[in-house]
C-alpha cells in the first residue's frame, strides 16, 4: 500500500494569483499523477508526474498553467498558475502500486476556490 | 469522449437491500478495473477490482462482475448499509497507466 501526504487541504484564493499543492509518498514510486474533480463531475487527469523527465500532459492541460515538479521518487508539486474562478475545483494526486493487484491510493485532495 | 461511463447519477437503496452500480466502457484495451468510494472532503478510497482475464471478485459485501463482451461491469453491494452513502466511482487502467474515471454515482442507503 502507500500513504500520500498532500497539502493544503483546502485554500481560498484571489485571482491572477498561484497556488502550490504537495504531494509526499510514504514509498518511492514511479508515476504519479495529478487529477481534478470539478464540482458534480468525474476525476480528471491533468498530467502524469515521471520522475527525472517533464510531466506528460492530457488533452486541454499545459505545462503554463499547471506545471509540475517531480525531484524523487517519493515526491511531487503541481502548482495551478494565473487562476480564475474555472479553476475552483478539488486537486488529487494519486499513485499507482503493483502487487497482487493494481491499485491507485490518493491523497486526501485540495479544495481550491477562486474567488 | 468519455471511456467510462455511470449513467445513473444517483441510486437510492433501502438499509439491507442490495446495491447495484453499473458502469460501461468503450476502450477494449483496458485490462483493470477498479471502483472507488468517495466522501466529501477526502480523497477517494479504494473498495475492489477486478482484472480482465475474470469475470467475477468477491470481498466481503461487495462484488464487482465483468461483461467484457458488453463492456460492462457492475458493483454489488449486500446488504447495504448506511455508512455505505457515498459516491463510487467506476475506474479502469490499461498496462498500468493512470486510472481514467466516470463520473460517479452518488449511493444514499436509508435506515
Amino acid at each position: 500500500s502507500a500513504v500520500i501526504s498532500q497539502k493544503p487541504s483546502r485554500d481560498i484564493c484571489q485571482r491572477g494569483t498561484s497556488l502550490t499543492i504537495q504531494c509526499q509518498v510514504d514509498s518511492q514510486v514511479t508515476m504519479m499523477f495529478w487529477y481534478r474533480q470539478q464540482p458534480g463531475q468525474s476525476l480528471t487527469l491533468i498530467a502524469t508526474a515521471n520522475q527525472g523527465s517533464e510531466a506528460t500532459y492530457e488533452s486541454g492541460f499545459v505545462i503554463d498553467k499547471f506545471p509540475i515538479s517531480r525531484p524523487n521518487l517519493t515526491f511531487s508539486t503541481l502548482t495551478v498558475s494565473n487562476m480564475s474562478p474555472e479553476d475552483s475545483s478539488i486537486y488529487l494526486c494519486s499513485v499507482l502500486v503493483f502487487s497482487q493487484n493494481t491499485e491507485a491510493f490518493f491523497g486526501q485532495g485540495t479544495r481550491l476556490t477562486v474567488v | 469522449d468519455q471511456q467510462v461511463k455511470q449513467n445513473s447519477p444517483s441510486l437510492s437503496v433501502q438499509e439491507g437491500r442490495i446495491s447495484i452500480l453499473n458502469c460501461d466502457y468503450t476502450n477494449s484495451m483496458f485490462d483493470y478495473f477498479l471502483w472507488y468510494k468517495k466522501y466529501p472532503a477526502e480523497g477517494p478510497t479504494f473498495l475492489i477490482s477486478i482484472s480482465s482475464i475474470k469475470d467475477k471478485n468477491e470481498d466481503g459485501r461487495f462484488t464487482v462482475f465483468l461483461n467484457k463482451s458488453a463492456k460492462h461491469l457492475s458493483l454489488h453491494i449486500v446488504p447495504s448499509q448506511p455508512g455505505d452513502s457515498a459516491v463510487y466511482f467506476c475506474a479502469a487502467s490499461q498496462a498500468g497507466t493512470a486510472l481514467i474515471f466516470g463520473k460517479g454515482t452518488t449511493l444514499s442507503v436509508s435506515s
